[in-house]
């Protein structure tokens, strides 16, 4: 149990262009989700915490109006990278917390974000 | 594939007492390590990382030495603190994305 995913797994957009990010938890409901950015072989970042039916957390240095996130229902998280530039690409990263287990935190398999 | 092995908990100890939470890896050529702790409502954040065999990342008190040769990056701390209680993930990074170990809870006692 306790399964993440993410919606899709790897997209190209130009630049200019939004793209939504999907996060799923698929067999448990989700207080909390978490969304990350990283660089190959770099640490995860995060990026935003967000609470079904409230607004999201932003880390320091992270744009609000750039990365909209928002957290509908107990088990849909999505964020949208509007305007997309060229240093968005990355690979983001969700996860849920919400499961069985109270400290438990389950990871979703990621997007790759290629901006052109 | 990737995979990554800590020890699991919960592991209790009193404060000051000496801290060592074990973690191995397997993966394929040379993977960057890190160690993340989480408290409580809280999102993930990095305590420390090593990116090349030999390294030895530092933070907070809390160190880990990169062993390619035992495949290891073992989490220690010479004195810990009430405050210290958290869950501690090891990880590690080939490229896209991490591989994390199921995490350990340490509880400690005043």
């Amino acid at each position: 149990g306790a399964v993440v995913s993410q919606h899709p797994s790897w997209v190209i957009c130009k630049s200019g262009t939004s793209v939504k990010i999907e996060c799923r938890s698929l067999d448990f409901q989700a207080t909390t989700m978490f969304w990350y950015r990283q660089f190959p072989k770099q640490s995860l970042m995060l990026m935003a915490t967000s609470n079904e039916g409230s607004k999201a957390t932003y880390e320091q240095g992270v744009e609000k109006d750039k990365f909209l996130i928002n957290h509908a229902s107990l088990t849909l998280s999505t964020l949208t990278v509007t305007s997309a530039h060229p240093e968005d690409s990355s690979f983001y990263i969700c996860s849920a917390t919400g499961g069985s287990i109270p400290y438990e935190q389950y990871f979703g398999p990621g997007t790759r974000l290629t901006v052109t | 594939g990737d995979s990554v092995t800590q020890m699991e908990g919960p592991v209790t100890l009193s404060e000051e007492a000496f801290l060592t939470i074990n973690c191995t890896y397997t993966a394929t050529g040379y993977p960057s390590l890190f160690w993340y702790v989480q408290y409580p409502g809280e999102g993930l954040q990095l305590l420390l990382k090593a990116t090349k065999a030999d390294d030895k990342g530092s933070n907070k008190g809390f160190e880990a030495t990169y062993r390619k040769e035992t495949t290891s990056f073992h989490l220690e701390k010479g004195s810990v603190q009430v405050s210290d209680s958290a869950v501690y993930f090891c990880a590690l990074s080939g490229g896209d994305g991490l591989t994390f170990g199921k995490g350990t809870h340490l509880i400690i006692q005043p």
